[in-house]
């Protein structure tokens, strides 16, 4: 069966500091990927979705930055992180069977101090 | 850019009463879903409606694609305490790589 696995859960960085989030899938292949980020009390925003190796699509400009080094590897970075950064990040997968029918993974919460 | 309006924002209610929520959007969209929330993890997909007018059930809940295809409603029958969460509607066009975008959710409470 299909799983997703992100980490780390939980990660408190002072602003200016570096990020790297990992999102990894496993039993499936060549699915598109996704981050969004929850701010608290709010809903979910699309940050970046990739369709396959080396293909990013940004839907915001911001202060992250997201890689796709493997076929089931997802990685959102930061060089410097704002306060703004808070929130809760999310990563998500297709197979690509049913039109939006995405499974998330645990999160990632986020503080910038 | 799309937004969609979901109401009420949050609702209070007694073990075993029915919940009704739902979702509108200024634009049509041909796949409308629900997602729920519990707190500290991700969403997790309830049900998904793919043609306008379909009503789909899925154990106590059901839920249906409006015909106008600018909204959708989600029904809670005889609620229970683990139906506490945040629930969501997303909607997407097929052809945009599954970009989902969600609503501001809408959440549930159950006291005893």
């Amino acid at each position: 069966s299909q799983t997703i696995h992100q980490w780390p859960a939980t990660l408190v960085q002072p602003v200016g500091s570096p990020l790297s989030l990992e999102c990894t899938v496993e039993g499936t292949s060549n699915p598109n990927l996704y981050w969004y980020r929850q701010a608290a009390g709010r809903g979910l925003q699309l940050l970046f979705y990739s369709v396959g190796i080396g293909q990013i699509s940004s839907e915001v400009p911001q202060n992250l930055s997201a890689s796709r080094p493997q076929d089931r590897q997802f990685i959102l970075s930061s060089k410097k992180l704002l306060l703004s950064d808070s929130g809760f990040y999310l990563c998500a997968w297709i197979s690509g069977r049913r039109t939006g029918e995405l499974f998330f993974g645990e999160g990632s919460r986020l503080t910038v101090l | 850019g799309q937004q969609l309006n979901q109401s009420p924002q949050s609702m209070f209610i007694q073990e075993g009463e029915d919940v009704s929520m739902n979702c509108t959007s200024s634009s049509i969209f041909n796949t409308w879903l629900w997602y729920k929330q519990d707190p500290g993890e991700g969403p997790v997909l309830l049900i998904a409606l793919y043609k306008a007018g379909e009503l789909t059930s899925n154990g106590r809940l059901t839920a249906q694609f409006g015909i106008t295809r600018k909204d959708s409603f989600l029904n809670i029958s005889a609620s229970i305490p683990s139906d506490v969460g945040i629930y969501f509607c997303a909607v997407t066009n097929t052809g945009t790589a599954s970009k989902l975008t969600f609503g501001t959710g809408t959440r549930l409470q159950v006291t005893l």
